[in-house]
């Protein structure tokens, strides 16, 4: 088992619509979860990290982690075809590294 | 402010040749990572330095070589390239303090043939 999992994707969604990206972690006692937007070529960006159960909203996004079940997920509302890209969920340990995991990514397609 | 700089952006070697990639960061930050990502997978970690004058192995540190020169600088060495280290590779940086992300230099495209 991966440390964490992401579906590869593609998700495909209309223009507009709500784009919900999954993510799995089998590490119970981490810390600091993250997701990264990344285009293609182009170095990951922070779109937004979350640290509590429950929703932190940002903007058309909106992170949410259930630590008990161990996921944590990024809504993107209203989405446009310029939030075409690869998400990349991150989950930082608990030690003095705070080494990021990554997963694989899901890449997201908004139809126009 | 340019962040995390990363040279070269572009490197072609020949199996065998060695290189070293740079990475430099301005932001005073105590801890840098190197990653390797390849087509249709995520990040793994290379090596990393949590702070100044230690490192340590990630994931997958085998063929690879760092060095932390100097708070700023963190730089990995390929002794012997091979070509299953055609990659892209990204350096990070973070300041040290847990709530905070890490940031990312622009990559470096390494195809060795």
């Amino acid at each position: 088992q991966k440390e964490v999992e992401q579906n590869s994707g593609p998700l495909s969604v209309p223009e507009g619509a709500i784009a919900s990206l999954n993510c799995t972690y089998s590490d119970r006692v981490s810390q600091s979860f993250f997701w990264y937007r990344q285009y293609s070529g182009k170095s990951p960006e922070l779109i937004m990290s979350i640290y509590s159960n429950g929703d932190k909203e940002d903007g058309r996004f909106t992170a949410q982690l259930n630590k008990a079940s161990q996921y944590v997920s990024l809504l993107i509302r209203d989405s446009q075809p310029s939030d075409s890209a690869t998400y990349l969920c991150a989950v930082r340990r608990v030690d003095s590294s705070y080494k990021l995991i990554f997963g694989s990514g899901t890449r997201l397609l908004v139809r126009p | 402010n340019a962040g995390v700089t990363q040279t070269p952006k572009f490197q072609v070697l020949k199996t065998g040749q060695s290189m070293t990639l740079q990475c430099a960061q301005d932001m005073n930050h105590n801890s840098m990572y190197w990653y390797r990502q390849d087509p249709g997978m995520g990040l793994r970690l290379i090596y990393y330095s949590a702070s100044e004058g230690t490192t340590d192995k990630g994931e997958v540190p085998n063929g690879y070589n760092v060095s932390r020169l100097n708070k700023r600088e963190f730089s990995l060495r390929l002794e012997s390239a091979a070509p299953s280290q055609t990659s892209v590779y990204f350096c990070a940086s973070f300041p040290g303090q847990g709530a905070q992300p890490q940031h990312f230099g622009d990559g470096t495209r390494l195809s060795i043939l």
